[in-house]
């Protein structure tokens, strides 16, 4: 069966720091992945997503970047947090035929002070 | 522009039904899903309707009206743990999902 990692589920970083969340997919092989934010009492923003190896398209630009080192991990970047970053954030995938039905992660809570 | 709307709040009672809608607007449709999300997890997929109609699983139903934009996530014989956000997500003509803010459900024994 599969199943999604991401972690860590808490972090706290202080501004102007650098980040780096990971993700990986098991139990499927070239999976859409995204990375998405949820601010509190909001829905669901969509960051990055990616059809492949390499692939990424940026849904909102900001200080974010993501990558796709392999086929079933997914890493999402900053090089300076800013106070507007922090949020949950969780990464998903779903299959190449089936665009909506999601998996996702366990998320992570961010907290930027 | 796209849009997505569902109540913000609902409050129920241990036992009951309660009718959660959602309407849109949006370029395009390619199917609607709904989600539930507990406090400080993950959503999880419950339903996905691309047809008009209703779609029953177990206690949830979900319906579908494409010509009015509209959908409605039923749920029938509450249980405390139905406590959660339900979000509603269409599929646009990119195959994008446009997700709404959540429905919070809150159940009173």
């Amino acid at each position: 069966s599969q199943t999604i990692h991401q972690w860590p589920a808490t972090l706290v970083q202080p501004v102007g720091s650098p980040l780096s969340l990971e993700c990986t997919v098991e139990g499927t092989s070239n999976p859409n992945l995204y990375w998405y934010r949820q601010a509190a009492g909001r829905g669901l923003q969509l960051l990055f997503y990616s059809v492949g190896i390499g692939q990424i398209s940026s849904e909102v630009p900001q200080n974010l970047s993501a990558s796709r080192p392999q086929d079933r991990q997914f890493i999402l970047s900053s090089k300076k947090l800013l106070l507007s970053d922090s949020g949950f954030y969780l990464c998903a995938w779903s299959s190449e035929m089936e665009f909506g039905k999601l998996f996702f992660g366990s998320g992570t809570q961010l907290s930027v002070l | 522009g796209q849009n997505i709307d569902q109540p913000t709040e609902m409050t129920a009672t241990e036992g009951a039904i309660v009718q959660i809608n959602c309407t849109y607007q949006t370029s395009g449709f390619n199917g609607l899903f709904w989600y539930q999300q507990h406090a400080g997890e993950a959503p999880t997929f419950l339903s996905y309707n691309v047809l008009d109609g209703l779609e029953e699983k177990g206690r949830f139903s979900s319906f579908l009206s494409r010509s009015k934009g509209y959908s409605y996530l039923l749920l029938k014989e509450l249980q405390m743990k139905d406590s959660a956000s339900y979000l509603c997500a269409v599929r646009d003509s990119n195959y994008q999902l446009i997700w709404g803010a959540g429905t919070k459900l809150i159940i009173k024994p």
